[in-house]
């Protein structure tokens, strides 16, 4: 059960595009389509981006959007904004019931 | 609205035992899946366990025959029952609804300090 990997940092400046990596193995993210991705500001609940790996949530902006490819996911945020600023996790099944997340991204928006 | 409230948490010693509590409004426990997130201190977001709507259970390494998860249907609430807590169990704990295996709704999380 070793975490995802994900870059420590990315930033942007508004209105760009960026996107943030998520690496697992053959085991987790590359076996399943059920990568999902979390937006988390500090002091607050976690709240949900993307699931199924592409999926977007009622509610959520259709600037942020989920792909994959082998055994590496990825977040894309378009129109890179301020309220963007925040902590961002990518989350897989791992099978037998189990699940792990990545180490998490902070997103800075120049 | 949908709606999860963590409780339980506190300061315990190394070695002891908390129950911490999530009581669910909007939805029944008992119709999806509920699973317990951690976060250390300046740490990531660390799954824990999960407990399906047919009772069935799982746990992280980290935590396996240490914690319990369980539900009372009638209170819809999910409960973690942490036993021989360690220093490394110190985190905020939060609850959340799953679907589609992510994670759908979180509560706004309890802090567990373990430490002497």
């Amino acid at each position: 059960q070793s975490a995802l990997t994900q870059p420590a940092s990315v930033s942007g400046s508004p209105g760009q595009s960026i996107t943030i990596s998520c690496t697992g193995t053959s085991s987790d993210v590359g076996s399943y389509n059920l990568v999902s991705w979390y937006q988390h500001h500090p002091g607050k609940a976690p709240k949900l981006m993307i699931y199924e790996g592409s999926k977007r949530p009622s509610g959520v902006s259709n600037r942020f959007s989920g792909s994959k490819s082998g055994n590496t996911a990825s977040l894309t945020i378009s129109g890179l904004q301020a309220e963007d600023e925040a902590d961002y996790y990518c989350c897989s099944y791992a099978g037998s019931s189990t699940y792990v997340f990545g180490t998490g991204t902070k997103v800075t928006v120049l | 609205e949908v709606q999860e409230v963590e409780s339980g948490g506190g300061l315990v010693q190394p070695g002891g035992s908390l129950r911490l509590s999530c009581a669910v409004s909007g939805f029944t426990v008992s119709n999806n899946y509920m699973s317990w997130v951690r976060q250390a201190p300046g740490k990531g977001l660390e799954w824990v366990s999960v407990i399906y709507s047919g009772g069935g259970t799982n746990y992280a390494d980290s935590v396996k025959g240490r914690f319990t998860i369980s539900r009372d249907d009638s209170k819809n609430t999910v409960y973690l029952q942490m036993n021989s807590l360690r220093a490394e169990d110190t985190a905020v704990y939060y609850c959340a609804r799953g679907t589609s295996s992510s994670w759908a709704d979180w509560g706004q999380g309890t802090l567990v300090t373990v430490s002497s």
